[in-house]
């Protein structure tokens, strides 16, 4: 099954102490996205590529990055991740605001802990 | 700006009980899209229903309809004789023609007891 692919599941780090999520796709879609959600909120859009277009939210802070070396993977880096970052973050793809059927499908997500 | 307000936080029905989660939206736009999400407690988003701005048609899905109504910029969503799987947060979002951002309601979080 087409699907969108996170890995780890959980991830614990340190405070201060540099993380990489992971995300992968196999629905050939233009568009990646990375939402962070905390406990009780709704997703919170940090930024998204459009093939290797890079869009970040304004409100997105600098220790949050990203990279999407190919169509199919896309990577969330903390730099240097503080108490605040803990929070489950979410990756989605979708074909693009062009296409007619345009919904973005989530990944099952990243569950941060920062000690 | 555009905006999703969810007004019913929590919601609490018995198994078999019909419920209604109510989506109110806000945004000056002619073109633009309202999605439904459903959020287990697994975490995933899971995608229901995508409708856009031209298209009024209420749409039955199994035990799911929608009510989508510009009039009162609204997208409601019925489950029909509820279930325990249904237990969820349900997320409303809205999108802009011509933007990649979904914008979030806060979620309404439905138990159906046994």
């Amino acid at each position: 099954d087409a699907m969108v692919i996170q890995n780890p599941r959980y991830q614990v780090t340190q405070f201060g102490k540099p993380v990489t999520l992971s995300c992968s796709q196999t629905l050939n879609h233009n568009v990646m996205y990375w939402y962070q959600q905390k406990s009780s909120q709704a997703p919170k859009l940090l930024f998204h590529y459009y093939d290797k277009d890079f869009n970040n939210e304004a409100d997105t802070p600098d220790n949050f990055q990203s990279r999407r070396p190919n169509t199919s993977f896309c990577f969330l880096d903390i730099r240097s991740p503080g108490l605040g970052d803990a929070a489950m973050y979410l990756c989605a793809t979708s074909r693009g605001v062009a296409h007619s059927y345009n919904e973005q499908f989530f990944g099952p997500g990243t569950r941060l802990t920062v000690l | 700006a555009q905006k999703v307000t969810q007004a019913q936080t929590e919601i609490s029905v018995v198994e078999k009980e019909d419920v209604t989660l109510d989506c109110v939206y806000e945004t000056r736009d002619t073109t633009y899209y309202l999605f439904w999400y459903k959020q287990p407690p697994s975490g995933e988003l899971v995608f229901l229903i995508r409708r856009n701005s031209f298209d009024e048609q209420n749409e039955i899905s199994g035990r799911y309809s929608w009510n989508f109504q510009k009039s009162t910029s609204s997208f409601n969503f019925t489950i029909t004789a509820s279930q325990v799987v249904d237990s969820a947060v349900y997320f409303c979002a809205l999108r802009l023609g011509g933007s990649e951002k979904l914008v979030f309601g806060k979620g309404t979080k439905l138990t159906v007891n046994p």
